[in-house]
């Protein structure tokens, strides 16, 4: 089954405490991405890699970091959280970079206090 | 589940009839125009694309329409049922030189009524 899984679902964690959220994908997509999600603002872009070792800021990049090592993995790194990062987290990559279809995770609430 | 948004306009609809949900869009260099659907507690799931040329295309009980002289994308569900409530959101796809330039609205929440 295709699908694209995040890891974990719910963390609750502490200021500056590090964390990371990984995401894997078994479609063998090249392009990856990570969103933010927030009540009234849609869907925002952390960063996004559209290879291995090709990694680019999106819209919000400021407090994480990325890495893409392996084709199918992505993970998403948090150095020092803060209360701002609360948020729900999405994984996705691309199934047709020219029409913008992606397949998503399921997302990780993270709350951080 | 999961809340996607507060505040999130909300169409109601009975159980069979038709939905149209709206969108505005903001960027008249976008190729492609995407609907998504976002069901508590999930990632938001693909449903169907419509390329700046066209004014609709229609997929299984689902039609998106496209007006660029208004800048207005919808998405019809025809014979609408409970397994479509959820957040259904638009997104507008740029092609850049270096990529693409995704742009996601912020929702409207679909309840369907028995």
């Amino acid at each position: 089954e295709a699908q694209v899984t995040q890891n974990p679902r719910y963390l609750i964690t502490v200021t500056g405490k590090k964390l990371t959220v990984t995401c894997s994908q078994n479609m063998n997509h090249e392009y990856m991405s990570w969103y933010r999600q927030d009540p009234g603002l849609g869907l925002r872009q952390i960063y996004y890699s559209m290879n291995v070792e090709v990694t680019d800021k999106g819209d919000v990049p400021e407090g994480y970091k990325v890495s893409r090592k392996e084709k199918r993995n992505f993970p998403l790194i948090l150095e020092s959280p803060s209360p701002n990062q609360t948020s729900l987290y999405f994984c996705a990559s691309y199934g047709r970079l020219t029409t913008g279809e992606l397949f998503f995770g399921e997302g990780s609430r993270l709350t951080v206090l | 589940g999961e809340s996607v948004g507060l505040h999130l306009p909300t169409l109601s609809v009975q159980e069979g009839d038709n939905s149209i949900i709206n969108c505005a869009y903001s960027n008249s260099a976008s190729d492609y125009f995407i609907w998504y659907k976002q069901e508590s507690g999930k990632g938001p799931q693909f449903i169907i694309d419509i390329r700046s040329n066209m004014d609709k295309r229609q997929g299984q009980r689902v039609t998106v329409l496209l007006n660029k002289t208004v800048k207005h994308l919808s998405l019809q569900i025809a014979a609408t049922q409970p397994g479509d409530s959820a957040v259904y959101f638009c997104a507008e796809n740029e092609l850049t030189g270096g990529g693409n330039k995704l742009t996601f609205g912020t929702g409207t929440q679909l309840k369907v009524e028995l």
